[in-house]
């Protein structure tokens, strides 16, 4: 089965930090671009970061550049979310996603279940 | 950044209604859009790619269509488990937005 399942998630103080990890199975983990997305309560989803399969090509909402770092280790099967200086803004559902190329076009066709980082004092 | 603006943001309708959802770009997307599902609690699901492909497994009562900046996600006759928040969501360009969703209630 494809799936993708994420951990680390927590509540954490503002100024914190967290680690997020996003583990892959019932696909080759090393040939997909993969993403995080999150969703602050009751919001809608927004695209966090992307990183490509062999972490060439890195992206990130300009809402956490300089804060997160996304990496990958495809011998884990395993993309991580290095998040510092956390704010209180940051307290969403966050999401791995997997991009899809497809032959017409892109997808996020793959999601985990999410992870719930809560960021308060 | 390209923006993306669902209209509307809700939609009540009843189970055997057709309903049509609207995703304007704020520049040309050629046919990088995407169209998720997603049900309260639960992560979202691809619905359609391409702006008109349809997933694997997906009902073919949806339907997506349009190009450039002008999208629409069409579910012909409504089901009692199509009650759930729609988004859209660019892949064109760098940072890959999403749609600020439409919820779409039962009647």
């Amino acid at each position: 089965e494809v799936q993708l399942v994420e951990s680390g998630g927590g509540l954490v103080k503002p100024g914190g930090s967290l680690r997020l990890s996003c583990v892959a199975s019932g696909f080759t983990f090393s040939t997909y671009n993969m993403n995080w997305v999150r969703q602050a309560p009751g919001t809608g989803l927004e695209w966090v970061s992307s990183i490509s399969s062999i972490s060439r090509s890195i992206y990130y909402a300009d809402s956490v550049k300089g804060r997160f770092t996304i990496s990958r280790d495809n011998a884990k099967n395993s993309l991580y979310l290095q998040m510092n200086s956390l704010r209180a803004e940051d307290t969403a559902v966050y999401y791995c996603a997997r991009l899809w190329f497809g032959e017409l076009g892109d997808a996020f066709d793959i999601w985990g279940q999410g992870t719930m980082v809560t960021v308060s004092s | 950044d390209i923006q993306l603006t669902q209209s509307p943001s809700f939609l009540s309708a009843s189970v055997g209604d057709r309903v049509t959802i609207t995703c304007r770009a704020s520049q040309g997307i050629s046919s990088y859009l995407a169209w998720y599902q997603q049900k309260l609690g639960k992560a979202p699901k691809l619905l359609i790619y391409a702006a008109s492909t349809l997933q694997g497994g997906v009902p073919s009562r949806f339907s997506g269509s349009g190009s450039g900046t002008e999208f629409t996600l069409k579910i012909s006759s409504l089901q009692p488990e199509d009650f759930a928040t729609y988004y859209c969501q660019q892949l064109d360009s760098y940072p890959y937005t999403f749609g600020q969703g439409t919820k779409l209630e039962i009647k």
